[in-house]
């Protein structure tokens, strides 16, 4: 089944430990997103990846890294997180960059106390 | 500075009550606009996707159009099960910034039968 899985889905964690929020997808898609979803500020994007090895900035990215080392894995790292952090995250994939439909994973819950 | 705004926020409709959404955006060119359906809990799941205004797209009872300067989703008889938010992402032209999505706060539909 074509898809995109992250782990974990649900995550309390505590102040400055650090997390890595994993992203897979199983559909050959070149493109690459990380979202935070916060009540009345809508889906922000947080970092994207055009291809391996290729990474850039969107709207969000203070706080957060990201690597692409292989095409179907984009994980989300938070070196240090704080409790504005705390958020529900989606990853999403797309078979090209250019006006290409996304398709997003179940999303990951995670609470910074 | 990109935007992409939708209204109304909310939008209570009796089954089978036509109406329609909004999403204006102010972006420097347009490569694509989004429209995106997403149930409580779950990720975002693709509707349509619309390149130069004039446009049209259908899938059951939902038609996104394009202008120049906003978008509308028109739902005609709804039924409870179209209940839920409506999200709208713009991409723009900038050779730059090509990954870049930017999503409005959504319009949260609910139909009562």
């Amino acid at each position: 089944e074509a898809q995109v899985t992250q782990n974990p889905r649900y995550l309390i964690t505590v102040t400055g430990k650090k997390l890595t929020v994993t992203c897979s997808q199983n559909m050959n898609h070149e493109y690459m997103s990380w979202y935070r979803q916060d009540p009345g500020l809508g889906l922000r994007q947080i970092y994207y990846s055009m291809n391996v090895e290729v990474t850039d900035k969107g709207d969000v990215p203070e706080g957060y890294k990201v690597s692409r080392k292989e095409k179907r894995n984009f994980p989300l790292i938070l070196e240090s997180p704080s409790p504005n952090q705390t958020s529900l995250y989606f990853c999403a994939s797309s078979p090209g960059f250019i006006g290409v439909e996304q398709y997003f994973g179940p999303g990951t819950r995670l609470t910074v106390t | 500075e990109d935007q992409v705004t939708q209204s109304p926020e909310a939008l209570r409709l009796q089954e089978g009550e036509s109406s329609s959404l909004n999403c204006s955006y102010t972006v420097s060119g347009l490569r694509g606009l989004f429209w995106y359906r997403q149930d409580p809990g779950k990720g975002p799941e693709f509707l349509f996707t619309l390149y130069s205004a004039g446009e049209e797209k259908e899938k059951e009872r939902l038609k996104a159009t394009l202008t120049k300067k906003e978008s509308f989703l028109h739902i005609t008889a709804p039924k409870p099960e179209d209940s839920a938010t409506y999200l709208c992402a713009v991409q723009a032209h900038r050779g730059s910034t090509l990954g870049r999505l930017y999503f409005g706060r959504g319009t949260q539909l609910t139909v009562w039968p």
